[in-house]
């Protein structure tokens, strides 16, 4: 699973709220990403890092920013949830030769 | 504008047979494809992989194809196994984006016994 924690697993949270997402990753590696699953639109790139405190926007961003303070987590934050928002969170970190990404597990988020 | 495309949501084969599985991508400048499975409640995990400078990998029951000129790659999986049923992703990067991968809306794939 290339030490790669996501939480929590489940959310459920009300319009309006401020969430926030965290990826934890044991193994020092340099780029983390976020994504979102929504059916008809498969895996959809929220933000990235390539280290930290460097952050850029994916093709998703409105709505979500987000924070590497550390090497070994990057946090997502929905600063005022919508129903759109209403998705899986992937977050995944890149691993060594060939750009392979290797995925968390998600976060099943519901906004009420 | 969806730069990678797979345009068949679903597909169901009999066990022992191929299935095929394809990706139709739009930017010319896409230099390197993966293909992902995702079972429910999982992480997408990485499957096989391609540079555009071949037109054809293999890894056991697993062959990607790459037809640069039609912006089309395909993943053959021979002979199915009832635990080949998932969600299939194919995804493309442009070397100069900053590795991020674009990833296609995915065919779930069924295989019966």
């Amino acid at each position: 699973d290339a030490g790669i924690t996501q939480s929590p697993r489940h959310k459920v949270t009300e319009t309006g709220t401020p969430v926030t997402l965290r990826c934890h990753q044991t193994e020092n590696h340099r780029y983390m990403y976020w994504y979102r699953q929504d059916p008809g639109h498969g895996l959809r790139l929220i933000h990235y890092s390539y280290g930290v405190k460097d952050t850029d926007k994916g093709e998703v961003s409105d709505g979500y920013s987000v924070s590497r303070s550390k090497t070994e987590d990057f946090l997502l934050t929905l600063e005022s949830a919508t129903s759109s928002q209403t998705s899986v969170y992937f977050c995944a970190i890149r691993s060594g030769v060939n750009e392979k990404l290797f995925f968390g597990s998600g976060t099943q988020l519901s906004v009420l | 504008d969806q730069q990678v495309k797979q345009n068949s949501p679903s597909l169901s084969v009999q066990e022992g047979r191929i299935s095929i599985l394809n990706c139709d991508y739009t930017n010319s400048m896409f230099d390197y494809f993966l293909w992902y499975k995702k079972y429910p409640a999982e992480g997408p995990t990485f499957l096989i992989s391609i540079s555009s400078i071949k037109d054809k990998n293999e890894d056991g029951r697993f062959t990607v194809f790459l037809n640069k000129s039609a912006k089309h790659l395909s993943l053959h999986i021979v002979p199915s196994q009832p635990g080949d049923s998932a969600v299939y992703f194919c995804a493309a990067r442009v070397k100069s984006s900053g590795d991020k991968l674009t990833f296609g809306t995915g065919t779930r794939l069924a295989v019966r016994p």
